[in-house]
Formats: C-alpha cells, sequence, structure tokens
C-alpha cells in the first residue's frame, strides 16, 4: 500500500540553528500537506503544496514540493523554542483519505 | 469559528464499559474523521464520514462503532475495548472535496481524548 516516510525521526537542534525534515511518497501525490503537533497537542494545519517544484514560505518556514511531486521538504531557518513539536507530512490516499508521514521529532535546546 | 470541540478531554474506562466520545464543529464542514493516535506515532485513520454517510471504515474492529447525527456532529461509540485500545482519539473536519477526485482541503483537529482502557 502506499507508504510515506518522514527523515530523520528525531532532531535535537541548538536555538538559533536550521532545521530540515524530508518526506518521501511511495507514489506520485497531488498535493500534499504539512501538519505541526506540539507536545501533548493536536495536530495543526500549516500549508499545503499543489504544483510541481512549488516553493513556499511562511516567516522561518519554507515547505518545497519535488518535480516528481513524490517527495516535500520543510525547512526552518533559525529555530526557536517555539518550533519545538512533530512534524507531519500527508497526502491524499484516495477519496476522503489522507496518508500521515512517519513524523519528524524537533527539539531545540535553548 | 475555526474550533472542532472533543468531549471528553479524558477517559479512562474497564473493559467491560460502553462509553461514547462526542466531536463537533460548526464550520460548515460535510467531511469528519476519526483518527487514532499512540504515542510517537502519526494520526491513524479509523472513519471517516462524508455529508453524514459512512465513507471510509478502515477496518476498525466493531467495538468502535461511529455515528454522525447531522453535519456538525460526530459521535464514536465504545464497547468492550481492550487495553491495547488506550489511545489519543482525534476527530477531525474538511471539505469533502469532489466525489471521487482527491483531497485538496486542510484538516482541522479537536484536541483529542485521551482514552485509557483499564
Amino acid at each position: 500500500g502506499q507508504q510515506v516516510m518522514q527523515i530523520p525521526q528525531y532532531q535535537h537542534v541548538q536555538e538559533g540553528e536550521d532545521f530540515t525534515t524530508y518526506c518521501n511518497s511511495s507514489t506520485t501525490l497531488s498535493n500534499i500537506q504539512w501538519y505541526k503537533q506540539r507536545p501533548g497537542g493536536h495536530p495543526v494545519f500549516l500549508i499545503q503544496l499543489v504544483k510541481s517544484g512549488e516553493v513556499k514560505k511562511q516567516k522561518r518556514l519554507t515547505f518545497q514540493f519535488g518535480e516528481a511531486k513524490k517527495n516535500s521538504s520543510l525547512h526552518i531557518t533559525a529555530t526557536q523554542t517555539t518550533d519545538v513539536g512533530t512534524y507531519f507530512c500527508a497526502g491524499p490516499g484516495g477519496t476522503y483519505k489522507y496518508i500521515f508521514g512517519t513524523g519528524t521529532r524537533l527539539k531545540v535546546l535553548a | 469559528d475555526t474550533e472542532v470541540t472533543q468531549t471528553p478531554k479524558h477517559l479512562v474506562m474497564g473493559m467491560t464499559n460502553k462509553k461514547s466520545l462526542k466531536c463537533e464543529q460548526h464550520m460548515g464542514h460535510r467531511a469528519m474523521y476519526w483518527y487514532k493516535q499512540k504515542a510517537k506515532k502519526p494520526p491513524e485513520l479509523m472513519f471517516v464520514y462524508s455529508y453524514e454517510k459512512l465513507s471510509i471504515n478502515e477496518s476498525v474492529p466493531s467495538r468502535f462503532s461511529p455515528e454522525c447525527p447531522n453535519s456538525s456532529l460526530l459521535n464514536l461509540h465504545l464497547h468492550a475495548l481492550q487495553p491495547e485500545d488506550s489511545a489519543l482519539y482525534l476527530c477531525a473536519s474538511s471539505h469533502p472535496g469532489l466525489a471521487g477526485g482527491p483531497l485538496r482541503y486542510e484538516q482541522y483537529f479537536g484536541p483529542g481524548t485521551r482514552l485509557t482502557v483499564t
């Protein structure tokens, strides 16, 4: 079945360092979404990418959709303690269904 | 109002109990979802309702019984659960998108119900 994998599984960074998580799908995706889940919280939608090669920025966050629409990345510049959490990508897995990636847990050391 | 509410926040139940989880949204979304999330794992889809009809059941055991009384409410009835069913149960809603086509709308998640089965 369709799989969405993310690497790394965990990442510890010093505050101010950059962070990148990579998302890889076993199938071509029509779009990809990113969510953030704070410790003890629930997933919160960050962004959706639709076009091949698309790049979107939200302040210190940069999201990219691969040319083949099978991979995506999220890059955070100059991490802050507020960036702590687990970042999930999610791609359509059929009608009404999204497949969530395995997630990358980010810890930021002050 | 972009809020999805869930009650209760925490639930402890024995294996012989019957309980229900409730979810409500007032965003006019016609797709509603139940997910199960174990610690350090991604949300795992259980059920999807679209226009108040069950569209997806991801081979969930019958001890979980979903119900969608109207377009704003979603329930999950629990009966004879097992300790391994202990998890965070998340409700989400979204626009359903075009039937048969890919989803293109974000999901709004509720805060979840943390369930412990003893």
